[in-house]
């Protein structure tokens, strides 16, 4: 059974960091691409980052461009969101999702229940 | 980036009606478009991909259809658990846009 579980989520001052984690189980996680998407309270989904299986190849939302690092380690299983200069609109579930295969575009298939980040003073 | 625009954003209706979501994309995406189903406090759950390919488990009431920029998520007859929010997403480009979500709610 695929299990996703994120960690890592709290209460963040602006300006400050926080790295995300994510533990898969249940498939080979080196062969899967990954992602995250977030959820601002009562807002839609956005996607911020997809990592392909190996983890040579990355996106980012214009959004968090420059301030959010994904990466991953396929040794552990697990999979980061290195999150610096968070600003109020970080604000957000942050949902951990993964692929259908290594690379190209695809559509995500398991999520992990959330985590959630408040940015605040 | 790839706009895609769901209609409408709210839907009433009653147990064991037909109701259809459309979603539409800015440019062309082919058929690379997924269908989501999100409950209050739940993850997403994925309900069709490649736009009409239903996900294993998914009750077969639910259908999709579409190709180029129009693409349509039809439930045939309204269940109690159905009513949740859709967001369609499309996955021709990295930007893996979603939709603004359509909340369907019980009349």
């Amino acid at each position: 059974e695929v299990q996703l579980l994120e960690s890592g989520g709290g209460l963040v001052q602006p300006g400050g960091s926080l790295r995300l984690s994510c533990a898969a189980s249940g498939f080979t996680f080196s062969t899967f691409a990954m992602g995250w998407v977030r959820q601002a309270p009562g807002k839609g989904l956005e996607w911020v980052s997809p990592i392909s299986g190996s983890g040579g190849s990355t996106y980012y939302a214009d959004s968090v461009k420059g301030r959010f690092t994904i990466s991953r380690d396929n040794s552990k299983s697990t999979l980061y969101l290195q999150m610096n200069s968070l600003r109020a609109e970080d604000t957000a579930v942050y949902y951990c999702a993964k692929g259908q295969r290594s690379g190209g575009v695809q559509f995500f298939d398991y999520w992990g229940q959330g985590t959630l980040v408040t940015v605040s003073s | 980036d790839i706009q895609m625009t769901q209609s409408p954003s709210t839907l009433s209706a009653s147990v064991g009606d037909r109701v259809t979501i459309t979603c539409r994309a800015s440019q062309s995406i082919s058929s690379w478009l997924a269908w989501y189903q999100q409950k209050p406090g739940k993850a997403p759950k994925v309900l069709i991909y490649k736009a009409s390919t239903l996900e294993s488990g998914v009750p077969s009431r639910f259908s999709g259809s579409g190709s180029g920029t129009e693409f349509t998520l039809t439930i045939s007859s309204l269940q109690p658990d159905d009513f949740a929010t859709y967001y369609c997403q499309q996955y021709n480009t990295y930007s893996y846009t979603f939709g603004q979500g359509t909340k369907l709610e019980i009349k």
